[in-house]
């Protein structure tokens, strides 16, 4: 099946400084990517939507400037926190639909925990 | 607009006893519908999933059927193991994007 690999896998970092998370499909084109935060013992909140080339479009309540995510090819999006604080500290999950998805199905990669100290 | 409501949780079984966890949705049109599990640690995994009224999705015992009449989707296994323990998103996708309910926790006990 369709495999998606985030990097790094878990990032510890101190408060104000940026964290880079990256999503790849290993073996697909991704039109489409999705970006979620998960809280502990909670759903999937979806953050923002990208699509390659174009910029994301982002969920209400989301900063933009704080969350910046880049879709620069068709198996490459990152996601920068930036500035972070400790209230940042989270699991982040991509997904991404291939280019030739018909009824929705979405592959995640394995997550990114965040812990900002 | 489109919404997922799972039962909620945690789930605590024996080995061997029969699982459901009950999905309903609200949605415009006609969604595909899915199961996903996240295993402690890991992303989520799609677990099965029916893109249309009366589909059954199945996957390692485990079955779903979509009910257009009732709006559900509830997953269901006759016989759970311990490896089952993991938590459960019921999930529908209408348009672009992928809508979640709020998870159901299940562990199993030997």
């Amino acid at each position: 099946g369709a495999v998606v690999s985030q990097h790094p896998s878990w990032v510890i970092c101190k408060s104000g400084t940026s964290v880079k998370i990256e999503c790849r499909s290993l073996d697909f084109q991704a039109t489409t990517m999705f970006w979620y935060r998960q809280f502990p013992k909670q759903s999937l909140m979806l953050m923002a939507t990208s699509n390659e080339g174009s910029k994301a479009t982002y969920e209400q309540g989301v900063e933009k400037d704080k969350f910046l995510i880049n879709h620069a090819s068709l198996t490459l999006s990152t996601l920068t926190v930036t500035s972070a604080h400790p209230e940042d500290s989270s699991f982040y999950i991509c997904s991404a639909r291939a280019r030739t998805s018909g009824n929705g199905e979405l592959f995640f990669g394995e997550g990114s925990r965040l812990t900002v100290l | 607009g489109n919404s997922v409501t799972q039962m909620e949780g945690p789930v605590t079984l024996s080995e061997e006893a029969f699982l459901t966890i009950n999905c309903t949705y609200t949605a415009t049109g006609y969604p595909s519908l899915f199961w996903y599990v996240q295993y402690p640690g890991e992303g989520l995994q799609l677990l099965l999933k029916a893109t249309k009224a009366d589909d059954k999705g199945s996957n390692k015992g485990f079955e779903a059927t979509y009910r257009k009449e009732t709006t559900s989707f509830h997953l269901e296994k006759g016989s759970v193991q311990v490896s089952d323990s993991a938590v459960y998103f019921c999930a529908l996708s209408g348009g672009q994007k992928l809508v979640f309910g709020q998870g159901t926790r299940l562990t199993i006990n030997p």
